[in-house]
């Protein structure tokens, strides 16, 4: 079993409506989070970094952290078309490296 | 300066070609790391530098061979690579240095390397 696993896509969406990208984990050692915005062909872009349980906004996402329940949530509001991209989850304990999920395809329609 | 630079953005080489890949940070950032990825694939860890010694080696070929001439600096020698090494390379830095804690990375856009 994966140490994370993230919520297999492709996933599509008309322009407009909220998007919700999920990981689970199971190493409870796991205490920062990370989101990342992959395009095609380019280098993950951080989007979002949380520390612990709890929830985190920047404009159009949130960042959600259910330690309790190992899982951890990114939301996109009214999404966009430019927000097509692959998104990836990380983590990582206080020492040691960052875990990745294996990403979910966003495609987002006009 | 918030980002990480990295060339050549594409690379062809052949099994027997000797190359280097450059990547470059002036955010003062303490860690810089090597990835390898592969399509639809998540970053893989190949090397981690902290304060500009070799903290992790995840098991590597010895086909690659990095190297870090400064704090700003880090280099990906390639030689006699395989096809199968073909992927894009990412190089990320991070602030603080590997095992403090909150140290999120931020990558570059990488390099596309094809080897024939």
């Amino acid at each position: 079993q994966k140490e994370v696993e993230q919520d297999p896509g492709p996933l599509s969406v008309p322009e407009g409506v909220i998007v919700s990208l999920n990981c689970t984990y199971s190493n409870s050692a796991f205490q920062y989070f990370m989101w990342y915005r992959q395009y095609s062909r380019k280098g993950p872009e951080l989007l979002m970094y949380t520390y612990s349980s709890g929830n985190k906004e920047d404009g159009r996402f949130t960042a959600q952290v259910d330690k309790s329940s190992k899982y951890i949530s990114l939301f996109i509001r009214d999404s966009q078309p430019s927000d097509s991209a692959t998104y990836l989850c990380a983590m990582r304990p206080w020492e040691g490296k960052s875990t990745f999920g294996d990403g979910t395809t966003l495609t987002v329609k006009p | 300066d918030t980002e990480v630079t990295q060339t050549p953005k594409h690379l062809v080489m052949g099994m027997t070609n000797k190359k280097s890949l450059k990547c470059e940070q002036h955010m003062g950032h303490r860690a810089m790391y090597w990835y390898k990825q592969k399509a639809k694939k998540p970053p893989e860890l190949m090397f981690v530098y902290s304060y500009e010694k070799l903290s992790i080696n995840e098991s590597v070929p010895s086909r690659f061979s990095p190297e870090c001439p400064n704090s700003s600096l880090l280099n990906l020698h390639l030689h006699a690579l395989q096809p199968e090494d073909s992927a894009l390379y990412l190089c990320a830095s991070s602030p603080i240095g590997r095992g403090t804690g909150a140290d999120t990375q931020y990558f570059g856009p990488g390099t596309r390397l094809t080897v024939l």
